[in-house]
């Protein structure tokens, strides 16, 4: 089976370019949620799916960061303009149902972005 | 404060040691607690899951959860190179939104 599938794996962008980032989750799973990873620390929760609808965005900086996630399958984030404290590491993961009995998220590789 | 907090270390034993990693937490209502191993450049795998307290044991790993003084831990029997890695633990109330540590980097020397 294949896992969470994201890119680009690396992005190096100049401060107030944008930016976006993609995620295609294990089939079937229908619970999308986008991490940031800074470094040094765990990955704090942006946003969450079920399905096509965010359900959870309340830590989304929305000035700048835009998601979504058509059809309820693969999901873009996207940052306009980036700041210098962006650069972080970007996980997409996803869960194969919203019960909570089983809910392990399998995490993407993430995307590395680098703000100069 | 954050709400799990988890010392980042770095730890390093020798192959075959007993290592023991920690977390505390300050929310009295989480219910869900986890442990995640991260290599380098990859994303966070789940090791081990618990519900609420107790202990719960997978192969050379163990997990345990002590609610009453808000504390988790896991314990690696028999530590193999192949273990160096992160391990971030984290925390949920409801199963969805997870609270990570900034985990700890562990390194087991051949």
């Amino acid at each position: 089976e294949a896992g969470v599938v994201q890119s680009p794996r690396y992005k190096i962008i100049e401060k107030k370019q944008p930016v976006a980032f993609w995620c295609n989750p294990i089939s079937g799973h229908n619970t999308l949620y986008w991490y940031r990873q800074n470094l040094g620390q765990g990955p704090e929760l942006l946003i969450r799916y079920e399905n096509e609808e965010a359900v959870d965005d309340s830590q989304l900086p929305k000035d700048r960061f835009s998601a979504e996630r058509l059809k309820g399958v693969d999901s873009t984030l996207k940052i306009q303009p980036a700041e210098l404290g962006d650069s972080a590491v970007y996980l997409c993961a996803s869960s194969p149902t919203k019960g909570l009995a089983n809910n392990e998220q399998f995490f993407g590789p993430g995307t590395r972005l680098t703000v100069l | 404060q954050k709400e799990v907090e988890q010392d980042p270390g770095p730890l390093s034993v020798p192959e075959g040691a007993i290592v023991s990693l920690n977390c505390t937490y300050s929310n009295s209502a989480f219910q869900y607690f986890m442990w995640y191993r991260q290599y380098s450049r990859k994303g966070p795998e789940l090791l081990m899951y618990t519900y609420s307290s107790g202990n719960k044991e997978d192969g050379r790993f163990t997990a345990q959860v002590d609610k009453s003084s808000k504390y988790i831990s896991l314990f690696i029997r028999d530590s193999q190179p192949s273990d160096s890695a992160t391990y971030l633990c984290a925390t949920s109330n409801s199963g969805y939104a997870l609270n990570f540590g900034k985990g700890t980097s562990l390194l087991v020397t051949p």
